[in-house]
């Protein structure tokens, strides 16, 4: 069972536009949800996170939308550049010092010039 | 500059052959995790430790077990290798109480011929 879904799996976008990823989750325990960009070959890292108790987080070009009610979010990242090509990965947890994240499946973003 | 670190970074054995991946960090880190990534399947939790000697299994067990002897390092042990064992394994470490981001490791390239 997939608690946390991702979509698409994989998107092509230009330079310039904005790239928008989409994120669902089942759990309703679930409170914190970071997102982890992984270029190819290396190891994941965390990019930005939300809480339960926000809708909307922005860091520079990126920014979670949090949607409680229908359990979805989406990660936008604005003037997409293509050093942002890398598959980016919802994930989800408690929160609470023995909390361990549930990850998507993510989705591979390449950025065209 | 937080590091977390992996041994071997590649690694080749046959079907039958016990295997032994190593990870550490410098940070101090109470919590420390072993998760595979498989194309399409995001990272999968194998094992957390809590703290030394204080382990957890995560969602797919099974073929694995660990070990933690010092707070620093934590160790992932395949008894009798398996063909669908192979997969990229990552370690990753967090600050338990302090924050929910989880520092990756380089991950280690394992094949079971």
């Amino acid at each position: 069972q997939q608690q946390v879904r991702q979509s698409p799996q994989s998107l092509t976008v230009w330079e310039g536009e904005t790239t928008i990823l989409n994120c669902s989750y089942e759990d309703s325990t679930f409170d914190y949800f970071p997102w982890y960009r992984q270029f190819p070959g290396k190891s994941p890292a965390l990019l930005i996170a939300i809480s339960l108790v926000s809708n909307k987080k922005e860091d520079g070009r990126f920014t979670i939308f949090f949607n409680k009610r229908e359990k979805k979010l989406s990660l936008h990242i604005t003037d997409s550049q293509p050093g942002d090509s890398a598959t980016y990965f919802c994930a989800a947890s408690e929160t609470g010092f023995a909390s361990a994240l549930t990850f998507g499946s993510g989705t591979k973003v390449i950025v065209l010039p | 500059d937080m590091k977390v670190t992996q041994m071997p970074r590649y690694l080749i054995k046959r079907m039958g052959e016990n295997v032994l991946l190593e990870c550490g960090q410098d940070m101090s880190h109470e919590t420390m995790y072993w998760y595979r990534q498989d194309p399409g399947l995001g990272l999968q939790l194998i094992y957390i430790s809590y703290d030394v000697d204080s382990n957890s299994e995560g969602d797919i067990p099974k073929g694995y077990r660990v070990s933690r002897k010092k707070r620093e390092h934590f160790s992932l042990i395949l008894d009798s290798a398996k063909t669908n064992q192979t997969s990229v394994y990552f370690c990753a470490s967090r600050r338990t109480r302090v924050s929910y981001e989880q520092y990756f490791g380089p991950g280690t390239r394992l094949t079971v011929l």
